[in-house]
């Protein structure tokens, strides 16, 4: 067990619909980073907060956004969902220089 | 930018076997870590092994080890002893040492190991 906890595991929508996906992370961590990994594209850096503020932005759409609560919990919304939105979302946290410990992921599926 | 290329999509080891998965990566930093790791069909990603830059030992953890190659900038794990238990993807990633948790891991494509028995 990583530490880190994401819910949901699994979750099937439709098309043009919002969604959003929870992360816990390790106690103690400051950092979270959202990642997406296809088939297609491999696992691709999203999105990381430190401490509650944006920090880096990868390969993030603009309907996708997110952000971290004061108890550095974070949320990944993703709107006006698309079929290829379907992938496995993982959520990491570390705390300086430690390695990333990753969540279990969400799958989704946009049908 | 970084990237990091794993040259070989698919391995496949006998169980008890010694196999060999490479890495290689594209940085101009002098000082950085790298990683590699395993995610199994349960799809958790879990950390193998890690190796700072600056040292030059080579990183091991029981029968994972690795060569690191600074200069020609390649990152190899070597599985002893290969068990059925270590069949996954296995990915190899990158990252720059980090002030305030800031750096992100950059993946290679992964390579799938398949353990015969």
């Amino acid at each position: 067990d990583s530490g880190v906890t994401q819910t949901p595991k699994h979750l099937i929508t439709a098309t043009g619909q919002r969604v959003t996906l929870r992360c816990s992370p390790r106690s103690g961590d400051l950092s979270v980073y959202w990642y997406q990994q296809s088939l297609d594209q491999g696992l691709q850096f999203l999105i990381q907060y430190y401490n509650g503020e944006e920090r880096a932005k990868g390969n993030i759409l603009e309907r996708f956004s997110a952000q971290q609560f004061p108890d550095l919990h974070s949320e990944l919304n993703l709107s006006s969902l698309e079929l290829g939105d379907s992938a496995l979302y993982f959520c990491a946290s570390r705390l300086g220089n430690s390695p990333l410990h990753f969540g279990n992921g969400t799958r989704l599926t946009v049908t | 930018a970084q990237t990091v290329t794993q040259s070989q999509p698919e391995m496949s080891v006998q169980e008890a076997e010694t196999v060999t998965l490479s890495c290689t990566y594209d940085t101009s930093e002098s000082d950085y870590y790298l990683f590699w790791y395993k995610q199994p069909p349960s799809r958790q990603m879990i950390l193998v092994i890690r190796q700072e830059a600056y040292k030059q030992q080579n990183a091991t953890e029981n029968r994972f080890s690795v060569n690191f190659q600074k200069a020609a900038k390649s990152f190899s794990l070597k599985i002893s002893d290969s068990q059925l238990g270590d069949a996954a993807m296995y990915f190899c990633a990158y990252r720059k040492p980090t002030q305030g948790g800031s750096e992100k891991l950059v993946f290679g494509k992964g390579t799938k190991l398949t353990v015969n028995p």
